[in-house]
């Protein structure tokens, strides 16, 4: 079935470093892809998305660009903050408007 | 737009009692979908209606769960006879088909349910 494999965490970084998580899928058909983010008590949020092929997504700095040809969707910024520290999951949709398959979740931890 | 609510937004139970939980979507989105989510995981589906009908169900969604979207705006998830494997954060998330962005789901707070 369809799935979604992220990079183990957590990560540690320090302020200003670059960003790179991976994220993998398999999946039939032309999904979307996401990523959420979960900061430190709160719900989970949309950071960006790409709805087909070679699509790139970006939002506050980060990007993440729909690779059909190696079924990737890593997501990156050049450089991190402090206020980046929270849990990011990689997800995908079977089809529009369905559900979403989400990834175990890559734990960020930015230090000052 | 206030976004997703969920209530309670916690639950303690003891095993074996019955819990039901309330999920009100972004108004006049159509679609509502329920997730469980365990420590150090992603999100897992449940379940999803579309105005009113329920349009899948997860194997995870054993029979002691059920759900209802009766007016095609709150939801309810219920569990009978609790176990403890059933602690989790229950989380409800909205989205609008036909709309300009039809794939993007707005999560609520979620319910974090224990069960003793």
């Amino acid at each position: 079935g369809d799935s979604v494999t992220q990079m183990e965490g957590p990560v540690t970084l320090s302020e200003e470093a670059f960003l790179t998580i991976n994220c993998t899928y398999t999946a039939t058909g032309y999904p979307s892809l996401f990523w959420y983010v979960q900061y430190p008590g709160e719900g989970l949020q949309l950071l960006l998305k790409a709805t087909k092929a070679d699509d790139k997504g970006s939002n506050k700095g980060f990007e993440a660009t729909y690779r059909k040809e190696t079924t990737s969707f890593h997501l990156e910024k050049g450089s991190v903050q402090v206020s980046d520290s929270a849990v990011y999951f990689c997800a995908t949709n079977y089809n529009q408007g369905g559900k979403l398959i989400f990834g175990q979740g890559t734990e960020l931890s930015v230090k000052p | 737009d206030t976004g997703v609510s969920q209530n309670p937004r916690h639950k303690i139970t003891k095993r074996g009692q019955n819990v039901t939980f309330r999920c009100d979507p972004i108004s006049e989105h159509n679609r509502l979908y329920w997730y469980r989510q365990t420590l150090g995981q992603g999100p897992e589906f449940l379940t999803y209606f579309q105005n009113e009908a329920q349009l899948e169900k997860s194997r995870l969604l054993s029979d002691r769960f059920s759900a209802e979207r009766p007016k095609g705006s709150f939801s309810t998830l219920e569990i009978q006879r609790t176990e403890q494997g059933d602690s989790a954060m229950y989380l409800c998330a909205s989205s609008s088909l036909g709309s300009r962005d039809p794939d993007t789901q707005y999560f609520g707070p979620g319910t974090r349910l224990t069960v003793l």
